[in-house]
């Protein structure tokens, strides 16, 4: 398997766009987890799935922030409008169960202008 | 308020000296413990963990962690440190008790490897 799989890799964009980054779990995976690191704020979960579903969307900072997990094999996470404070790395992350171990995809470096 | 703390920012160590990460939680049973690893530009990939039973931990790279629950601790350690093990640590938490499947995650720990 190649693992987690995420794009792009790095996103440049410009105050007020659309942003929407992609994620491919490990087939067989049950969880998906989107996760946002800073250097302010560390490590945060912003959302997570079961099977498809979102079960937990408390961590998501608000409105312009949405997650879709159409199927097993793809998530996305979209900004609209995008904000120069979203400037992060953000990862996706797999897992066969709540606390199996969680893979990590590689992560995009976003950049807002 | 329940967390999970990591009192060290940064460490440097020379390269073939031992290593002590702390982490401590604050909750009112014992949760599932966590260590994971995350190199330069990438995502983080699992040390060990712990969920019961002997509270001393092996996983991978030779590293390994003691559960303490009268410190409320869960300290990584590895004899021998080597150059590539120059990373940020991230203690976790998970309260399978309370209908949360979420890991909290502490700060982090950045290691540093001089020669």
């Amino acid at each position: 398997d190649a693992g987690v799989i995420q794009s792009p890799r790095h996103e440049v964009t410009e105050m007020g766009q659309e942003v929407t980054l992609r994620c491919k779990p490990i087939s067989g995976h049950d969880y998906l987890f989107w996760y946002r690191q800073t250097m302010m704020r560390g490590l945060e979960l912003l959302i997570y799935f079961n099977n498809n579903v979102p079960i937990d969307d408390s961590g998501m900072p608000e409105d312009r922030f949405s997650a879709k997990m159409p199927n097993a094999s793809f998530s996305t996470l979209k900004i609209q409008p995008s904000e120069p404070r979203d400037s992060a790395v953000y990862f996706c992350a797999s897992s066969l169960g709540p606390y199996n171990e969680q893979f990590f995809g590689p992560g995009t470096r976003l950049t807002v202008l | 308020a329940q967390s999970v703390t990591q009192p060290d920012i940064h460490i440097t160590v020379s390269e073939g000296a031992s290593l002590e990460l702390r982490c401590n939680y604050s909750y009112g049973a014992t949760p599932y413990l966590f260590w994971y690893v995350q190199s330069p530009g990438q995502g983080l990939q699992l040390l060990l963990k712990y969920f019961s039973g002997d509270t001393l931990v092996q996983g991978i790279k030779g590293f390994e962690a003691e559960f303490k629950r009268s410190q409320s601790s869960f300290n990584l350690r590895k004899p021998s440190v080597h150059w590539s093990d120059a990373a940020e640590y991230f203690c976790a938490v998970g309260l399978p008790n309370f209908g949360n499947e979420k890991l909290t995650f502490g700060t982090g720990t950045r290691l540093t490897i001089i020669p």
